[in-house]
């Protein structure tokens, strides 16, 4: 079975300091990697996807993650906050069964940009 | 985001009252999915659908029910609300192609008194 464990459930950073949000994943199988975002009141947003191609992969807003298969790690990180970085952020592994895929998500971060 | 429309946005229900959830999508996506969002938990998976007409269980489907009668609408209901339903509910959807990212509806709200 696919899962990712988020360490942490809320990280504050100050502005202008690095962002690191934890994931590490669980599989059996080539994973494919998702980091969502989720604003006050909105659905989540897809930040950036990892599938394989390229084990740094590069997402909207200045994000980007690592895939380190040796410690099945895909951290997201950012090198400057901004306060508008303030939200929930999801890792999150994708699977196929039989033709039909599952999407499991983290329990979330809550990053906090103090100024 | 991918025309993913959920309905109510809130609702207030009694226990023991039947309610449907309703996610409608404008992009023909096939595969559709329901989840649950509680603090500390994450998003877990209800029901998902692969067709019309074919759905299956998530991790947390016990007192849920899900139809798809046509591509664009799939909806949840609970057959009788308990105070545990409580949660945030949201839609989401991706198209065909392996592993293509999920799109989310903006949510619906349910609070079971």
């Amino acid at each position: 079975a696919q899962s990712v464990t988020q360490l942490g459930s809320h990280v504050s950073v100050s502005e202008g300091a690095l962002v690191l949000l934890r994931c590490n994943y669980s599989s059996s199988v080539p994973p494919y990697l998702f980091w969502y975002v989720q604003y006050p009141n909105q659905g989540l947003q897809l930040l950036l996807k990892y599938t394989s191609a390229a084990t740094l992969v590069k997402g909207i807003n200045g994000f980007e993650a690592e895939f380190k298969k040796s410690e099945t790690s895909f951290h997201l990180t950012k090198p400057s906050a901004h306060m508008s970085d303030a939200a929930e952020y999801f890792c999150a592994v994708a699977g196929s069964t039989s033709g039909t895929y599952k999407y499991i998500f983290g329990t979330g971060t809550r990053l906090k940009v103090l100024a | 985001d991918a025309g993913i429309t959920q309905s109510p946005r809130h609702k207030v229900t009694e226990t023991g009252t039947p309610v449907t959830l309703r996610c409608h999508q404008t992009e023909n996506h096939r595969y559709m999915y329901w989840y649950r969002q509680d603090p500390g938990h994450g998003l877990r998976l209800i029901h998902y659908s692969y067709g019309v007409k074919d759905t299956d269980k998530g991790e947390v489907s016990d007192g849920y029910s899900v139809s798809r009668s046509k591509t664009e609408d799939f909806l949840l209901t609970l057959e009788s609300a308990t105070s545990s339903q409580t949660s945030v509910y949201f839609c989401a959807t991706h198209s065909q192609g392996i592993y293509s990212p999920l799109h989310f509806g903006n949510g619906t709200r349910l609070t079971v008194t």
